[in-house]
């Protein structure tokens, strides 16, 4: 149980172009989800949470305009990085909350993500 | 704010031995929640064990457990009978009881098994 798929797996796009990746709570409810970035060799970086129903609360220093983040059910929120450069290259990560299941953030696999 | 530090940054085991991960926190709260993650080469991010603050029992899941210290704000993680596919980053995470489910994570641990 508690399965969190993600997709893609891995994209490379062109600078300029706008990248969409779907996270998905596969047997499970998530009320929050959360988009995390890490970098190689380092730890992961709160990007936002992701609320079903309203707005995402971005964390200090990200782009909202940029990242932008929606939950449409409660099975699934989406990440889009508008106006990709290759400073957005990145490993972007997804994780959610079950209702039922106390404190634990279940992870998807993650997407890579390279901007040429 | 809280912060979670891990200490060593590389660890590393003989297959079949034992290790521990350190792990310290910092926080004001009295409830709260701790969590040990695995990250393998694939990068995927394991649940590997949870701790309730207000619990002093230590968890335990097969091979790994914990020694928390509540007192001292310590929670480290044992790996019993290490195996190749424990190898991996480890990072240990902390939660506040209540509505901010958000988690701060410490820096990892990378632990090496050596046949």
């Amino acid at each position: 149980g508690a399965v969190v798929s993600q997709h893609p797996s891995w994209v490379i796009c062109k600078s300029g172009t706008s990248v969409k990746i779907e996270c998905r709570s596969l047997d499970f409810q998530a009320t929050t989800m959360f988009w995390y970035r890490q970098f190689p060799k380092q730890s992961l970086m709160l990007m936002a949470t992701s609320n079903e129903g309203s707005k995402a609360t971005y964390e200090q220093g990200v782009e909202k305009d940029k990242f932008l983040i929606n939950h449409a059910s409660l099975t699934l929120s989406t990440l889009t990085v508008t106006s990709a450069h290759p400073e957005d290259s990145s490993f972007y990560i997804c994780s959610a909350t079950p209702k039922v299941l106390w404190g634990a953030q279940y992870f998807g696999p993650g997407t890579r993500l390279l901007v040429l | 704010a809280q912060t979670v530090t891990q200490s060593q940054p590389e660890m590393s085991v003989q297959e079949a031995e034992t290790v521990t991960l350190s792990c310290t926190y910092d926080t004001s709260e009295s409830d709260y929640y701790l969590f040990w993650y695995k990250q393998p080469p694939s990068r995927q991010m394991i649940l590997v064990i949870r701790q309730e603050a207000y619990k002093q029992q230590n968890a335990t899941e097969n091979r790994f457990s914990v020694n928390f210290q509540k007192a001292a704000k310590s929670f480290s993680l044992k790996i019993s009978d290490s195996q190749l596919g424990d190898a991996a980053m480890y990072f240990c995470a902390y939660r506040e009881e209540g509505g901010n489910e958000k988690l701060t994570f410490g820096t990892g641990t990378r632990l090496t098994i050596i046949p």
